[in-house]
């Protein structure tokens, strides 16, 4: 069964840190792109950015909102996925989903998500 | 980047009535199109891929077409566990979008 389980989240002063981890298991986590999508409180899905695996050079893409900010990352011997968000802003704040993606179109398996919040 | 208009933002039905939602993106993109249904709490679940795959496990009520900028998510026959809110996203280029969704309703 394939489980996606993030962590991490939290109340965070604008200007902060906080570093996301989503542990993977029931698949072959060094197979699959991995995303990241956020919701902001009753709000709608943005997605936020991408890893891609291996053989792809592990390169990533990202949404202009949080490009230079946030940086994804893996490591494929805990099958865990990473973001770290630097510089935080109050309209951070939202529910962070891990995403597994299959083939490079399919956003298939989520997480539960986890709750950021930005504020003083 | 590309835009993706959903429309309506919000749409009251019956059960079994027939629903279409509509997606429309700023420029013209492929089949990498997908329909996601979210529930109050819970994460989104990926309904329809490559604009009309069905997901594995999803009713055969739901079906997506659309080529070009006008996309559409149908559900043949409502039913009561079919009332959430449905979201439409472009693959087709960086960065991936997402429309602003629609939430269906009980009459």
């Amino acid at each position: 069964e394939v489980q996606l389980v993030e962590s991490g989240g939290g109340l965070v002063q604008p200007g902060g840190s906080l570093r996301l981890s989503c542990s993977t298991s029931g698949f072959i986590f060094s197979d699959h792109f991995m995303d990241w999508v956020r919701q902001a409180p009753g709000k709608g899905l943005e997605w936020v950015g991408r890893i891609k695996n291996k053989a792809n050079s592990y390169s990533t893409e990202y949404a202009a909102s949080v490009k230079g900010r946030f940086s994804i990352s893996r490591d494929e011997s805990k099958n865990s996925l990473y973001l770290q968000m630097n510089s935080l802003k109050t309209e951070d704040t939202a529910v962070y989903y891990c995403v597994r993606v299959l083939g490079s179109s399919l956003l298939d398996y989520w997480g539960q998500g986890t709750l950021v919040t930005v504020s003083s | 980047d590309i835009q993706l208009t959903q429309s309506p933002s919000f749409l009251s039905a019956s059960v079994g009535d027939r629903v279409t939602i509509t997606c429309r993106a700023s420029q013209g993109i492929s089949s990498s199109f997908a329909w996601y249904q979210q529930k109050p709490g819970k994460a989104p679940k990926l309904l329809i891929y490559a604009t009309s795959t069905l997901q594995s496990g999803v009713p055969s009520r739901f079906s997506g077409s659309g080529s070009g900028t006008e996309f559409t998510l149908t559900i043949s026959s409502l039913q009561p566990e079919d009332f959430a809110t449905y979201y439409c996203q472009q693959l087709n280029s960086y960065p991936l979008t997402f429309g602003g969704g629609t939430k269906v309703e009980i009459k």
